[in-house]
C-alpha cells in the first residue's frame, strides 16, 4: 500500500529534550515536506526537500532541523524543543511539484 | 510574498445543495499550482482537486470543481450535492516555481453539512 508513515503518532516530552519524528514514504517520491498545523493558521511549511541531500527552508524553520540521506526518509529533528513547538505535525511527499502531496497521519507533539 | 486567503472560517450548507468555498491568492509568479485538501475530524489530509496556472479549463473531480479566475487570483472550490460526509475542514494551497516545492496553505474553512 502506498503510504507516508510518521512515528511517533503522539509524544509528550519536556523542554530541551532532543527528539526526532521519523517520516518514510514507499512511493519513490522526489519531494518531501514537513508542516505544522496550529488552530487558525492552517498548515505552515517547516522544511522541504526536492531530492536526496537537497533541503530548503519553508516559512517556519526556526528550531527545526531535517536531513535527507535516503530518498524514502525525511526525519524532523527538534534539538531543543520548547513549548511553542507544541503542535500537530504532518509529513508529506509528492512525485513532482504539480502533483498532489500524500500526507502522513500526523504526529501530535506536546512539549511541557 | 505569496499568500493564500480563505475568508470563511465556517460555513453551513443543507444536504444535497451546492456550496462554494472561497480562496484568493497573491503571487507574482506566472507558473504555479493550486490545490484543495479536505481534513475530516479524524485528522487525515485528503487531496481533492488541482489547478495549474496555465490550465485553461476549470478542473473537475466528481462532485468537486474549481472555479479558477486567474485575473482575479481566485480559486474557489465548488462542492455539488453536499453530503453529510462532506463536513470537514477544507484547505486551499498554492505551490509556485520561485520557491521550488515551497507550499503555502490558507487558514481553512470549516464546512458543516446539515441534514
Amino acid at each position: 500500500e502506498a503510504q507516508v508513515t510518521q512515528n511517533p503518532r503522539y509524544l509528550i516530552t519536556v523542554t530541551g529534550k532532543k527528539l526526532t519524528v521519523t517520516c518514510s514514504q514507499n512511493m519513490n517520491h522526489e519531494y518531501m515536506s514537513w508542516y505544522r498545523q496550529d488552530p487558525g493558521l492552517g498548515l505552515r511549511q517547516i522544511y522541504y526537500s526536492m531530492n536526496v541531500e537537497v533541503t530548503d527552508k519553508g516559512d517556519v524553520p526556526e528550531g527545526y532541523k531535517v536531513s535527507r540521506k535516503e530518498k524514502r526518509n525525511f526525519p524532523l529533528i527538534l534539538e531543543s524543543p520548547s513549548p511553542n513547538q507544541t503542535s500537530l505535525y504532518f509529513c508529506a511527499s509528492s512525485p513532482s511539484s504539480n502533483q498532489p502531496q500524500h500526507f502522513g497521519d500526523g504526529t501530535r507533539l506536546s512539549i511541557l | 510574498a505569496q499568500k493564500i486567503t480563505q475568508t470563511q472560517p465556517g460555513m453551513f450548507v443543507q444536504e444535497k445543495e451546492a456550496v462554494t468555498l472561497d480562496c484568493t491568492y497573491d503571487t507574482s509568479d506566472q507558473s504555479y499550482g493550486l490545490f484543495w485538501y479536505k481534513q475530516p475530524s479524524s485528522g487525515e489530509m485528503i487531496f481533492l482537486i488541482y489547478q495549474g496556472s496555465y490550465d485553461e479549463q476549470n478542473a473537475t473531480e466528481g462532485r468537486y470543481s474549481l472555479n479558477f479566475q486567474k485575473a482575479r487570483k481566485s480559486a474557489n472550490l465548488v462542492i455539488s450535492a453536499s453530503q453529510l460526509g462532506d463536513s470537514a475542514m477544507y484547505f486551499c494551497a498554492m505551490r509556485g516555481p520561485t520557491g521550488g516545492f515551497k507550499t503555502i496553505f490558507g487558514a481553512g474553512t470549516r464546512l458543516f453539512v446539515k441534514a
